[in-house]
């Protein structure tokens, strides 16, 4: 079954220091996403971006965060100063399309293996 | 803002014993799917729930959407140990699909 791939799996960064995860979606996905997962916690929504913007973005994604697909297979999430509760498990996911129709049937979502961020 | 709960936090039985998770929103969702991570894994997708009051299995898994579309349950027969880790429920309020709000999680563990 195809794989959403992440880089690396481990990341460890000193406290106001960039950092830039990186994801290669499903080749014929459309929409990607990146989520996190503070230790213990639930899954929480990041991001959403297609056609090369962002479609959607939650109270965690301030200006620090950003991202990119500079090309045609990776997408890219950029934390520019990491702060100490930014360490978490960073998911990317990626779907083929989303459902558009008034009933709201969405598209599963496929998850990478994550990125765990240390900020020290 | 939007929430999901999900109970209860931790649930750990005996091999061959029921499991059931439920999931309860404050507000009318659009569809809702569950997924599965193994301790250390990542989230994968196990089913989603579009319509009211509908009930899906998967071998011995019951998935169940309530009727005002505000809650939902997991239920796992006879428990084996390959069903351990945090099954988590995410709500879907409409619009961008992507937006999933996931509920906390329930972390199951199996004693053989």
């Amino acid at each position: 079954e195809p794989e959403v791939t992440q880089t690396p799996s481990h990341q460890v960064t000193q406290m106001g220091q960039e950092v830039i995860l990186r994801c290669v979606p499903i080749s014929n996905h459309l929409y990607f996403y990146w989520y996190r997962q503070i230790l213990g916690q639930k899954v929480e929504f990041l991001v959403s971006f297609y056609n090369n913007e962002i479609s959607e973005k939650s109270e965690i994604f301030d200006d620090q965060f950003s991202v990119e697909r500079p090309d045609g297979s990776n997408f890219t999430l950029k934390i520019r100063s990491t702060k100490l509760e930014d360490s978490a498990m960073y998911f990317c996911a990626s779907t083929l399309y989303r459902d558009t129709r008034p009933l709201g049937r969405g598209e599963k979502l496929f998850f990478g293996s994550g990125t765990q961020l240390s900020v020290l | 803002g939007q929430q999901v709960m999900q109970i209860p936090q931790y649930q750990h039985v005996q091999e061959g014993e029921d499991f059931t998770t439920y999931c309860n929103s404050s507000t009318t969702l659009s569809n809702i799917q569950w997924y599965k991570q193994r301790p250390g894994g990542h989230p994968v997708f196990l089913i989603q729930l579009v319509k009211s009051g509908e009930v899906k299995k998967q071998k011995r898994l019951t998935f169940q959407f309530g009727e005002a579309k505000k809650n939902s349950s997991l239920h796992i027969t006879a428990t084996q140990t390959t069903d351990v880790g945090t099954y988590f429920c995410a709500g879907n309020y409409g619009g961008s699909q992507g937006n999933l709000i996931f509920g906390k999680g329930t972390k199951l563990s199996v004693k053989p």
